[in-house]
């Protein structure tokens, strides 16, 4: 089972709106409601920002929100500030025997 | 507050063992399912396996399965990770994290403890 494919990188300037995509089958983002995504600094542990396609949990920004269309789920992170530049991670559960599935990871360069 | 504390990694041959635990409190630990992901030294997240609230089901990851155990003691609030026939591929940074519900996101993470296979 491959990983979920992300963009290496992108990047953006402080308040504009950016857009990570992750793009699955229809075994995994397409075919359930189970993605979620995660922010990591260096030398930190990963944070849950999204989970089930669109929910925020409890005391993650507004800022973010997640949304899916067929096999391929996004990440948007509005107003962008200097403190978001890290790395973002989607997974999904997959009908394969691996049953969760992370992408490679995209990092993001807030200039 | 939840607290997910990793320990057991070390440096270890390869063709051994090593067993990590991760001790949780600050919630309902017999409630929840548990993962372990890790991380290689300057790579991305790699999702190793899974164990529901009772410990009955358990999944893993192609990479690990057959080698790798998981396991937990809900009396000890403690999750487990018994490591066989360790190989070169498996030295990363091992951390287990706290599911939502079995498959839903990762909603905490222990800092990790750091596993090197090297002869």
């Amino acid at each position: 089972q491959s990983a979920l494919t992300q963009p290496a990188s992108v990047s953006g300037s402080p308040g504009q709106s950016i857009t990570f995509s992750c793009t699955g089958t229809g075994s995994d983002v397409g075919g359930y409601n189970y993605v979620s995504w995660y922010q990591q600094h260096p030398g930190k542990a990963p944070k849950l920002m999204i989970y089930d396609v669109s929910h925020r949990p409890s005391g993650v920004s507004n800022r973010f929100s997640g949304s899916k269309s067929g096999n391929t789920a996004s990440l948007t992170i509005s107003g962008l500030q200097a403190e978001d530049e890290a790395y973002y991670y989607c997974n999904s559960y997959t009908s394969s025997s691996t049953h969760v599935i992370f992408g490679g990871g995209t990092k993001l360069t807030v200039l | 507050q939840v607290q997910l504390v990793e320990s057991g990694g070390g440096v270890v041959q390869p063709g051994r063992s090593l067993r990590l635990s991760c001790a949780a409190s600050g919630f309902s630990f017999s409630s929840y399912g548990m993962h372990w992901v890790r991380q290689a030294p300057g790579k991305g997240l790699e999702w190793v396996a899974v164990i529901s609230f009772d410990g009955i089901n358990k999944y893993y990851a192609d990479s690990v399965k057959g080698r790798f155990t998981i396991s937990r003691d809900n009396s000890k609030d403690t999750l487990f990770l018994q490591m066989n026939s360790l190989r070169a591929g498996d030295t990363a940074l091992y951390y287990c994290a706290k599911a939502r519900d079995l498959f839903g996101g990762f909603d905490y993470w222990g800092q990790g403890t750091l596993v090197t296979v090297s002869s």
